[in-house]
């Protein structure tokens, strides 16, 4: 069974449009988040979810809105796309949001805008 | 605040040899350090975790790390490398005092190749 999914795998779409990546955890975990890895390789938190409450928002631009419709689920909408948004987008999830507390991380979504 | 720095972007060794990849940190509050790899193509995967317990931390792998606080370092380190060990290697810290937010920063990588 896998821990933490994301769906889709690959994502291309045009400039513009909107789209947006599901994530899921059957960890029982009750915090969730997104990360994004660009072109070389750098790995940024971009949202922190715990227990459907947004804690962390890393000044990413309002085009992106997280969704949490349950603590098991976190999906990332995004409006307007734009190249720059091109890269890997990783979910995790962890027991409590403790520094101590490992991530677990999905397979990750690579969106490429064109 | 937190920060990590992997010392070397690229590190390539032969088959059987030790494997080093280097990893400083940045942190105003006890931290706790991770090393996270990552396959081609493949999500991140926990190798090891220091938490305030024991300074030299055993992974998965045969991989290991040592906390050195005087030299505020986390390197990894396998005594043999594996064809297999190929993959990119980040290293992570995160503030471990309570009620922290769990935010991770990332180093920003190290690519292991390994050599027949």
């Amino acid at each position: 069974d896998t821990a933490v999914s994301q769906t889709p795998k690959y994502l291309v779409t045009q400039m513009g449009n909107d789209k947006s990546i599901k994530c899921e955890q059957n960890l029982g975990h009750d915090t969730m988040y997104w990360y994004k890895q660009d072109s070389k390789k750098f790995l940024k938190i971009m949202f922190s979810y715990n227990n459907k409450e947004l804690i962390i928002n890393e000044t990413v631009p309002n085009r992106f809105s997280p969704k949490s419709p349950d603590k098991a689920h976190l999906n990332l909408h995004i409006n307007s796309l734009e190249l720059g948004d091109s890269a890997v987008y990783f979910c995790a999830s962890s027991r409590g949001q403790g520094g101590n507390t490992e991530a677990f991380f999905g397979q990750g979504t690579r969106l490429t805008v064109v | 605040a937190q920060s990590v720095t992997q010392l070397d972007s690229h590190v390539s060794v032969s088959e059987g040899t030790p494997v080093l990849l280097r990893c400083n940190y940045s942190s105003s509050y006890s931290p706790s350090l991770f090393w996270y790899v990552q396959h081609p193509n493949k999500g991140l995967q926990l190798l090891l975790k220091y938490t305030s317990a024991a300074t030299l931390v055993k992974g998965i792998n045969g991989f290991e790390a040592e906390f050195k606080k005087s030299e505020t370092s986390f390197h990894l380190t396998k005594p043999s490398a594996h064809m297999s060990d190929a993959a990119e290697y980040f290293c992570v810290v995160t503030p471990s005092y309570g009620g922290a937010t769990n935010k991770l920063i990332f180093g920003t990588g190290t690519l292991l190749a390994v050599q027949p």
